[in-house]
């Protein structure tokens, strides 16, 4: 079962543009949410998250959007660089955790 | 100043040829998790480690085994390889506490297992 879900698997971007992934969740338990990054041979590390009590949380250049009533979050880089192509995995957890398949963020300088 | 430690990186067995996966950690965290993650996939979590305390995820195979001989120290047991069960398998810590998983996790580089 997919509770959480990463419909894009890949996003293209052009450096100093905007990058919006996007993270959908079907659990309405879930309270915790998470941005993970991955560079190939490397294991994810955390980026940035939201607790279900808030709607945006900002850390530099990234900001994280939360729409409980849609069950939606975002997560928005700008500008966006040349070394934040990676793969990006949304998290939620509740009495769990589970990951989204990760979308694959490629900016173009 | 490695944190989360994965051995070996890159591991062949043969089906069914019982084999082992180590994690370490240096963070001193009391939460250690195991998860597989296929091609194009989420991570699954198999189980994890509260202290002493083993979690397991209900769906989780009985071909999956874990051990924690101490804090530092995880690992995973595959007692019978299938061709299904290579993939990438990722050991992550958190400080964690009972209540969930509200705690960042700390993943390790992970290994990717080739069942022949």
């Amino acid at each position: 079962d997919q509770q959480v879900k990463q419909n894009s698997p890949s996003l293209s971007v052009q450096e100093g543009r905007i990058s919006i992934l996007n993270c959908d969740y079907t659990n309405s338990m879930f309270d915790y949410f998470l941005w993970y990054k991955k560079y190939p041979a490397e294991g994810p590390t955390f980026l940035i998250s939201i607790s279900s009590i808030k709607d945006k949380n900002e850390d530099g250049r990234f900001t994280v959007f939360l729409n409980k009533s849609a069950k939606h979050l975002s997560l928005h880089i700008v500008p966006s660089q040349p070394g934040d192509s990676a793969v990006y995995f949304c998290a939620a957890s509740g009495n769990d955790m589970r990951f989204g398949a990760g979308t694959r963020l490629t900016v173009k300088p | 100043d490695a944190m989360v430690i994965q051995n070996p990186r890159y591991q062949v067995t043969q089906f069914g040829k019982p084999v082992t996966l180590s994690c370490s950690q240096t963070l001193n965290h009391n939460v250690m998790y195991w998860y597989q993650q296929k091609s194009s996939q989420a991570p699954k979590l198999l189980f994890h480690y509260y202290d002493k305390d083993f979690n397991n995820e209900a769906d989780t195979p009985d071909n999956f085994q874990s051990r924690r001989p101490n804090t530092s120290f995880c690992f995973l047991d595959i007692r019978s390889p299938g061709l299904g069960d290579a993939a990438m398998y990722l050991c992550a810590t958190s400080r964690g506490d009972r209540r969930g998983y509200q705690e960042t996790q700390y993943f390790g580089p992970g290994t990717r297992l080739l069942v022949l």
